[in-house]
Protein backbone atom coordinates (compact mmCIF):
# COMPACT_ATOMS: atom_id res chain seq x y z
CA UNK A 1 0.00 0.00 0.00
CA UNK A 2 0.83 3.50 -0.07
CA UNK A 3 1.55 3.85 3.68
CA UNK A 4 1.38 2.09 7.02
CA UNK A 5 -1.58 1.07 8.08
CA UNK A 6 -2.79 0.09 11.66
CA UNK A 7 -6.07 -1.18 12.59
CA UNK A 8 -8.20 -1.11 14.78
CA UNK A 9 -7.72 3.22 14.65
CA UNK A 10 -9.77 2.62 17.87
CA UNK A 11 -9.95 0.11 20.69
CA UNK A 12 -12.10 0.29 23.99
CA UNK A 13 -11.32 -2.90 26.31
CA UNK A 14 -12.00 -3.34 29.85
CA UNK A 15 -9.70 -4.31 32.10
CA UNK A 16 -8.28 -7.81 31.83
CA UNK A 17 -8.83 -8.56 28.70
CA UNK A 18 -6.35 -9.28 26.01
CA UNK A 19 -6.24 -7.41 22.58
CA UNK A 20 -4.45 -7.48 18.83
CA UNK A 21 -3.37 -4.46 17.41
CA UNK A 22 -2.29 -5.02 13.78
CA UNK A 23 0.05 -3.08 11.44
CA UNK A 24 0.32 -3.32 7.39
CA UNK A 25 3.75 -1.76 6.90
CA UNK A 26 4.43 -0.42 3.29
CA UNK A 27 5.30 -2.93 0.69
CA UNK A 28 8.99 -3.76 0.90
CA UNK A 29 9.73 -2.18 3.68
CA UNK A 30 12.18 -4.53 5.18
CA UNK A 31 12.36 -3.41 8.94
CA UNK A 32 9.22 -2.52 11.44
CA UNK A 33 8.36 -1.09 14.27
CA UNK A 34 6.27 -0.60 17.34
CA UNK A 35 6.24 2.56 19.86
CA UNK A 36 3.73 3.25 22.53
CA UNK A 37 2.85 7.09 22.98
CA UNK A 38 0.76 7.93 26.38
CA UNK A 39 -1.04 11.10 26.93
CA UNK A 40 1.46 13.90 27.01
CA UNK A 41 4.63 11.87 26.56
CA UNK A 42 6.92 11.13 23.83
CA UNK A 43 7.61 7.76 21.52
CA UNK A 44 8.15 5.28 23.99
CA UNK A 45 10.46 2.10 21.72
CA UNK A 46 8.68 -1.29 22.06
CA UNK A 47 10.06 -3.07 19.66
CA UNK A 48 11.98 -3.86 15.93
CA UNK A 49 11.55 -6.30 13.43
CA UNK A 50 14.45 -6.72 10.58
CA UNK A 51 14.10 -9.35 7.76
CA UNK A 52 14.56 -12.42 9.26
CA UNK A 53 16.89 -11.64 12.43
CA UNK A 54 15.51 -11.88 15.75
CA UNK A 55 13.28 -9.07 16.42
CA UNK A 56 14.80 -6.58 19.18
CA UNK A 57 12.46 -6.31 22.20
CA UNK A 58 14.41 -5.02 24.55
CA UNK A 59 11.26 -1.57 24.72
CA UNK A 60 8.40 -4.19 25.71
CA UNK A 61 7.37 -3.29 29.24
CA UNK A 62 6.37 -6.92 30.83
CA UNK A 63 5.77 -10.36 29.30
CA UNK A 64 2.21 -9.36 29.08
CA UNK A 65 3.45 -7.97 25.58
CA UNK A 66 4.51 -9.82 22.67
CA UNK A 67 4.41 -9.21 19.25
CA UNK A 68 4.91 -11.24 16.19
CA UNK A 69 5.83 -10.38 12.43
CA UNK A 70 5.42 -12.77 9.35
CA UNK A 71 8.33 -12.51 7.44
CA UNK A 72 8.34 -9.19 5.70
CA UNK A 73 4.58 -7.94 6.41
CA UNK A 74 1.74 -8.09 8.87
CA UNK A 75 3.07 -7.68 12.31
CA UNK A 76 0.68 -7.77 15.35
CA UNK A 77 0.88 -6.40 18.85
CA UNK A 78 -0.80 -8.35 21.17
CA UNK A 79 -1.60 -7.14 24.84
CA UNK A 80 -2.81 -9.66 27.23
CA UNK A 81 -4.37 -9.17 30.59
CA UNK A 82 -4.87 -5.25 30.00
CA UNK A 83 -4.25 -2.94 32.44
CA UNK A 84 -5.05 0.87 32.67
CA UNK A 85 -1.88 2.16 32.15
CA UNK A 86 -1.53 0.15 29.01
CA UNK A 87 -4.54 2.74 27.40
CA UNK A 88 -2.34 4.50 25.04
CA UNK A 89 -1.91 5.23 20.87
CA UNK A 90 0.39 2.65 20.18
CA UNK A 91 2.01 3.79 16.85
CA UNK A 92 3.88 1.35 13.90
CA UNK A 93 6.53 2.78 11.80
CA UNK A 94 8.35 0.88 8.59
CA UNK A 95 11.45 1.53 7.09
CA UNK A 96 13.34 0.22 3.79
CA UNK A 97 16.45 -0.80 5.78
CA UNK A 98 17.45 -0.22 9.31
CA UNK A 99 16.61 2.92 11.00
CA UNK A 100 20.53 4.00 11.17
CA UNK A 101 20.07 4.13 7.08
CA UNK A 102 16.83 5.40 6.87
CA UNK A 103 14.12 7.18 7.73
CA UNK A 104 10.47 5.85 9.73
CA UNK A 105 7.35 6.05 8.07
CA UNK A 106 4.46 5.59 10.77
CA UNK A 107 1.13 5.01 10.92
CA UNK A 108 -1.59 6.76 12.47
CA UNK A 109 -1.90 4.95 15.70
CA UNK A 110 -4.30 2.88 16.98
CA UNK A 111 -5.61 4.03 20.04
CA UNK A 112 -6.27 1.91 23.14
CA UNK A 113 -8.34 2.77 25.97
CA UNK A 114 -8.44 0.36 28.86
CA UNK A 115 -11.82 0.98 31.58
CA UNK B 1 21.61 5.83 28.89
CA UNK B 2 20.46 8.03 25.54
CA UNK B 3 18.34 10.52 26.10
CA UNK B 4 16.75 13.13 24.54
CA UNK B 5 15.21 16.66 26.30
CA UNK B 6 13.19 19.42 23.83
CA UNK B 7 12.43 22.47 25.07
CA UNK B 8 10.28 24.81 26.01
CA UNK B 9 6.98 22.08 25.87
CA UNK B 10 4.43 24.31 24.57
CA UNK B 11 5.28 27.66 22.19
CA UNK B 12 2.58 30.21 21.17
CA UNK B 13 3.39 32.33 18.24
CA UNK B 14 1.77 35.09 16.25
CA UNK B 15 1.91 34.51 12.72
CA UNK B 16 5.33 35.62 11.23
CA UNK B 17 6.73 35.72 14.60
CA UNK B 18 10.10 33.81 13.98
CA UNK B 19 11.15 31.32 16.86
CA UNK B 20 13.53 28.30 17.60
CA UNK B 21 12.88 24.86 19.67
CA UNK B 22 15.51 23.11 21.40
CA UNK B 23 16.67 19.42 21.60
CA UNK B 24 19.74 18.30 23.28
CA UNK B 25 20.65 14.81 23.79
CA UNK B 26 22.69 12.14 25.15
CA UNK B 27 23.86 9.31 23.24
CA UNK B 28 27.50 7.60 22.72
CA UNK B 29 28.55 8.15 19.59
CA UNK B 30 25.19 9.79 17.66
CA UNK B 31 24.54 8.13 14.50
CA UNK B 32 21.65 10.20 13.33
CA UNK B 33 19.50 13.30 14.94
CA UNK B 34 16.17 13.22 13.02
CA UNK B 35 13.07 15.82 13.66
CA UNK B 36 9.50 14.65 13.13
CA UNK B 37 6.30 16.52 13.04
CA UNK B 38 3.25 15.19 14.59
CA UNK B 39 -0.28 16.68 13.55
CA UNK B 40 -2.90 15.64 16.29
CA UNK B 41 -4.97 11.74 15.24
CA UNK B 42 -1.41 11.14 13.14
CA UNK B 43 1.59 9.55 13.03
CA UNK B 44 4.95 11.35 12.89
CA UNK B 45 5.95 12.75 9.55
CA UNK B 46 9.68 13.10 8.64
CA UNK B 47 11.36 16.10 8.65
CA UNK B 48 15.09 16.08 8.53
CA UNK B 49 18.36 13.77 9.74
CA UNK B 50 21.49 15.79 10.65
CA UNK B 51 24.42 13.70 11.38
CA UNK B 52 27.18 15.63 11.81
CA UNK B 53 27.87 19.00 13.61
CA UNK B 54 27.68 22.05 12.06
CA UNK B 55 25.40 20.36 9.36
CA UNK B 56 22.15 22.62 8.72
CA UNK B 57 19.26 21.49 6.32
CA UNK B 58 16.31 23.38 5.51
CA UNK B 59 12.91 22.86 4.26
CA UNK B 60 10.45 25.87 3.60
CA UNK B 61 9.60 27.91 6.62
CA UNK B 62 12.00 25.31 9.01
CA UNK B 63 15.44 25.33 9.58
CA UNK B 64 17.13 22.57 11.04
CA UNK B 65 21.06 22.73 12.73
CA UNK B 66 23.06 20.45 15.37
CA UNK B 67 25.83 20.82 17.60
CA UNK B 68 28.02 18.13 19.54
CA UNK B 69 25.32 18.55 22.30
CA UNK B 70 22.10 19.74 20.75
CA UNK B 71 19.94 20.74 17.78
CA UNK B 72 17.38 23.60 16.98
CA UNK B 73 14.72 23.92 15.19
CA UNK B 74 14.43 27.19 13.30
CA UNK B 75 11.00 28.48 12.26
CA UNK B 76 11.18 31.20 9.65
CA UNK B 77 7.46 33.80 9.87
CA UNK B 78 5.40 30.39 11.12
CA UNK B 79 2.13 30.50 9.68
CA UNK B 80 -0.73 28.95 11.25
CA UNK B 81 -0.67 25.68 8.84
CA UNK B 82 3.11 24.89 11.06
CA UNK B 83 1.04 24.63 14.10
CA UNK B 84 1.61 20.60 15.09
CA UNK B 85 3.86 18.69 17.85
CA UNK B 86 7.57 18.60 16.77
CA UNK B 87 9.56 15.58 17.72
CA UNK B 88 13.11 15.08 17.84
CA UNK B 89 14.93 11.49 18.20
CA UNK B 90 18.36 10.15 18.25
CA UNK B 91 19.54 6.87 17.17
CA UNK B 92 20.36 4.37 19.72
CA UNK B 93 23.43 2.55 20.45
CA UNK B 94 22.37 -0.66 19.44
CA UNK B 95 21.02 0.65 15.88
CA UNK B 96 17.62 -0.23 16.13
CA UNK B 97 15.54 2.03 17.37
CA UNK B 98 15.06 6.08 17.36
CA UNK B 99 14.68 7.57 21.30
CA UNK B 100 12.51 10.18 21.42
CA UNK B 101 12.07 13.39 23.45
CA UNK B 102 8.49 14.70 24.34
CA UNK B 103 7.95 16.86 21.59
CA UNK B 104 7.31 20.85 21.58
CA UNK B 105 3.67 21.71 20.72
CA UNK B 106 3.80 24.88 18.74
CA UNK B 107 0.63 27.24 18.06
CA UNK B 108 0.92 29.48 15.68
CA UNK B 109 -2.48 32.32 15.35
CA UNK B 110 -3.36 34.70 12.57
Amino acid sequence: GAGVSQSPSNKVTEKGKDVELRCDPISGHTALYWYRQRLGQGLEFLIYFQGNSAPDKSGLPSDRFSAERTGESVSTLTIQRTQQEDSAVYLCASSFRPSGANVLTFGAGSRLTVL
Amino acid sequence: EDQVTQSPEALRLQEGESSSLNCSYTVSGLRGLFWYRQDPGKGPEFLFTLYSAGEEKEKERLKATLTKKESFLHITAPKPEDSATYLCAVLNQAGTALIFGKGTTLSVSS
